[in-house]
């Protein structure tokens, strides 16, 4: 069973560029959320995505930034006209759907994005 | 504001020591803590705390939660160079499933 998988490894991407980022979550899991860890830094929510659906998007900066998590195929998160401040490591978790319990995240390897 | 407070910060022992990493937090209507492991990599699952008092163990971890106190701690016995890593604590509301999490403890733990 696969886990929590997210590409590329790495990303370098000059000022102004486009970032595209992808996770696909472990098999069975319907929900996925994406945090940002900056260098020394704990993670920080930014989205959590259902199919189609955008749950909870209270950490996404309002400009440049969006995600999606479409029927078919990973989720992404799309970072436009990229800065030097994107740059960070940006993990995927992906979870089941349970409403009776608490559920624990799994996290993919991270894709780290810098930004020249 | 939601938060979570790691400590210490960092950590240096010599393997064998047993060590205990502490989490407090304050949360609107807290659901859940649970505990990670971050190498240079994705951050792995350790324990998941949703009751007050029971310890959860598993080998040389363990961790138990005080809902009243507001904290957690994770204690790890005859630590081992493999412990080496970033401990991270979070928490989950009922109110949204995000993970807040604290800023992790790095744990150095030489031969």
């Amino acid at each position: 069973n696969a886990g929590v998988m997210q590409n590329p490894r790495h990303l370098v991407r000059r000022r102004g560029q486009e970032a595209r980022l992808r996770c696909s979550p472990m098999k069975g899991h319907s929900h996925v959320y994406w945090y940002r860890q900056l260098p020394e830094e704990g993670l920080k929510f930014m989205v959590y995505l259902q199919k189609e659906n955008i749950i909870d998007e209270s950490g996404m900066p309002k400009e440049r930034f969006s995600a999606e998590f479409p029927k078919e195929g990973p989720s992404i998160l799309r970072i436009q006209q990229v800065v030097r401040g994107d740059s960070a490591a940006y993990f995927c978790a992906s979870s089941p759907y349970n409403e009776a319990s608490s559920y624990e995240q799994y996290f993919g390897p991270g894709t780290r994005l810098t930004v020249t | 504001e939601d938060k979570v407070v790691q400590s210490p910060l960092s950590l240096v022992v010599h393997e064998g020591d047993t060590v205990t990493l502490n989490c407090s937090y304050e949360v609107t209507n807290f659901r859940s803590l649970l505990w990670y492991k971050q190498e240079k990599k994705a951050p792995t699952f350790l324990f998941m705390l949703t009751s007050s008092g029971i310890e959860k163990k598993s080998g040389r971890l363990s961790s138990i939660l005080d809902k009243k106190e507001l904290f957690s701690i994770l204690n790890i016995t005859a630590t081992q160079t493999g412990d080496s890593a970033v401990y991270l604590c979070a928490v989950r509301s009922y109110n949204t499933d995000k993970l807040i999490f604290g800023t992790g403890t790095r744990l150095q733990v030489f031969p």
